[in-house]
């Protein structure tokens, strides 16, 4: 069964610093998510994307964040200047279509020192 | 405001009895309804969902869920519990628009 694929697996970043984190969502879906989970909570949604737009996105998703499809296969969430409070794991979701089930990778673990 | 309840952190079963993870939303509209598992150090995996139709749905593993209008639930079922269905469970509500709102998860272990 084809996979949502997410790099690195753990990212450790200094507080200030950018980070990138790529996702190679299924190939024929069309709709993207980035979602975050902070340790012992509950599962958050950040963005969702579709047609090389933002489509919806949550109050934690502020300045600092950014999203893009640089290709026809990555789909990468960019936090500008990361802070402690961003470490968390981070995962990526895509759908063929807007009302079927999203399939999840299986996260990047965020860490902030 | 579109909402999900789990409110059992914790649900503890014996392998062979069945097993329920309870589940309750709020939402405006017409609800899509979803269980995910999640195991350790992997993302979440689908087990079922709830668009329209039949309130009682049949999933992954031997999982399924019953949608119940009147009381907005929708509880995840399982008629025999195997230990190796121990993990962590999200319900997740989502309505007409694309992002998905999860409950806190409900751990469920299940004892040999």
């Amino acid at each position: 069964e084809p996979e949502v694929t997410q790099t690195p697996s753990h990212q450790v970043t200094q507080m200030g610093q950018e980070v990138i984190l790529r996702c190679v969502p299924i190939s024929n879906h069309l709709y993207f998510y980035w979602y975050r989970q902070i340790l012992g909570q509950k599962v958050e949604f950040l963005v969702s994307f579709y047609n090389n737009e933002i489509s919806e996105k949550s109050e934690i998703f502020d300045d600092q964040f950014s999203v893009e499809r640089p290709d026809g296969s990555n789909f990468t969430l960019k936090i500008r200047s990361t802070k402690l409070e961003d470490s968390a794991m981070y995962f990526c979701a895509s759908s063929e279509i807007n009302n079927q089930h999203q399939h999840f990778g299986d996260g990047t673990r965020l860490s902030i020192l | 405001a579109q909402s999900v309840a789990q409110p059992e952190d914790q649900v503890n079963v014996a392998e062979g009895n069945p097993l329920t993870v309870k589940c309750t939303y709020s939402v405006s509209g017409n609800p899509y309804l979803f269980w995910y598992v999640q195991y350790p150090n992997r993302g979440l995996q689908f087990l079922l969902k709830y668009i329209t139709g039949d309130n009682l749905v049949k999933g992954s593993y031997g999982f399924e869920a019953e949608f119940n209008k009147s009381q907005t639930s929708f509880h995840l079922k399982k008629p025999s519990a195997l230990v190796s269905d121990s993990a962590l469970y999200f319900c997740a509500v989502r309505d007409n628009t694309d992002k998905l709102i999860f409950g806190t998860g409900t751990r469920l272990q299940v004892f040999p």
